[in-house]
C-alpha cells in the first residue's frame, strides 16, 4: 500500500542553524500538509499547499519557515533559523483527488521526523 | 473558527473490556469529516476511524466503533474487546473540505492487563 515517507527519522541541529525536512507524498495525492507536535502537545497545522503554492497557513509559520516542492515527488519544510522552541515531531501528510478514489478529506501521514534544537 | 475538544485526558481499561472515548466540536459547517488517529509510543499517525457527516449512520471498524450525534456536535469513540496494543493517545480530528485537520487534545489510553 501506498505511503507518506519522511527524512530524516530524527534530525538534531543547533539553534541558529537551518533544517531541511523531507517528505515524499503519495504519488497520485494533489494535497500536501505539514504539522507540528511539540513532546505532550496536540498536533497542529502549520501549512498546506497544492497546486504549487501555499493554500493556508497558521500563525506559527513564520518567516523563518518555507515549504517547497522541488520536483514531482518530494515536499520540503525548510527552517531557516532553529530556535529552540522550534524542537518537535513534525509530520508531513497528504490527501489525494477524487479521481483517484481516494476521499481528499483524509489525510495519511508519514512517520514524523523528530527536530531536537540544542 | 472549528474546534475540537477532548476532555479526558487519561482513560484506562481492563484489557478485554469496553472503553468510550469523548470528543466534541464545534463548526458552523454542515458537511464536514471527523476523524480518530492513535498514537503509539512511535509517534506515528494512525489512522482508526472516519465519519462524514453527512452519513448519519455511525461508523465502525472491527472493534471500534464511534457515537456521530450531529446536534450535539459529538463523537466518541468505543473500542471493544480491548487489547494490550491498543494502548496509545488517541486524537480526534475535524476536517472540512480539503483543508487542515483540526485536532483536540489527545486522551491518553492504558489497557491494565
Amino acid at each position: 500500500e501506498p505511503e507518506v515517507t519522511q527524512t530524516p527519522s530524527h534530525q538534531v541541529t543547533q539553534m541558529g542553524q537551518e533544517v531541511i525536512l523531507r517528505c515524499v507524498p503519495i504519488s497520485n495525492h494533489l494535497y500536501f500538509y505539514w504539522y507540528r507536535q511539540i513532546l505532550g502537545q496536540k498536533v497542529e497545522f502549520l501549512v498546506s499547499f497544492y497546486n504549487n503554492e501555499i493554500s493556508e497557513k497558521s500563525e506559527i509559520f513564520d518567516d523563518q519557515f518555507s515549504v517547497e516542492r522541488p520536483d514531482g515527488s518530494n515536499f520540503t519544510l525548510k527552517i531557516r533559523s532553529t530556535k529552540l522552541e522550534d524542537s518537535a515531531m513534525y509530520f508531513c501528510a497528504s490527501s489525494g483527488s477524487g479521481a483517484s478514489g481516494r476521499n481528499y478529506n483524509e489525510q495519511f501521514f508519514g512517520p514524523g521526523t523528530r527536530l531536537t534544537v540544542l | 473558527a472549528q474546534t475540537v475538544t477532548q476532555s479526558q485526558p487519561e482513560m484506562s481499561v481492563q484489557e478485554a473490556e469496553t472503553v468510550t472515548l469523548s470528543c466534541t466540536y464545534d463548526t458552523s459547517e454542515s458537511d464536514y469529516y471527523l476523524f480518530w488517529y492513535k498514537q503509539p509510543p512511535s509517534r506515528q499517525m494512525i489512522l482508526v476511524i472516519r465519519q462524514e457527516a453527512y452519513k448519519q449512520q455511525n461508523a465502525t471498524e472491527n472493534r471500534f466503533s464511534v457515537n456521530f450525534q450531529k446536534a450535539a456536535k459529538s463523537f466518541s469513540l468505543k473500542i471493544s474487546d480491548s487489547q494490550l496494543g491498543d494502548a496509545a493517545m488517541y486524537f480526534c480530528a475535524y476536517i472540512q473540505g480539503a483543508q487542515k485537520l483540526v485536532f483536540g487534545q489527545g486522551t491518553r489510553l492504558t489497557i491494565n492487563p
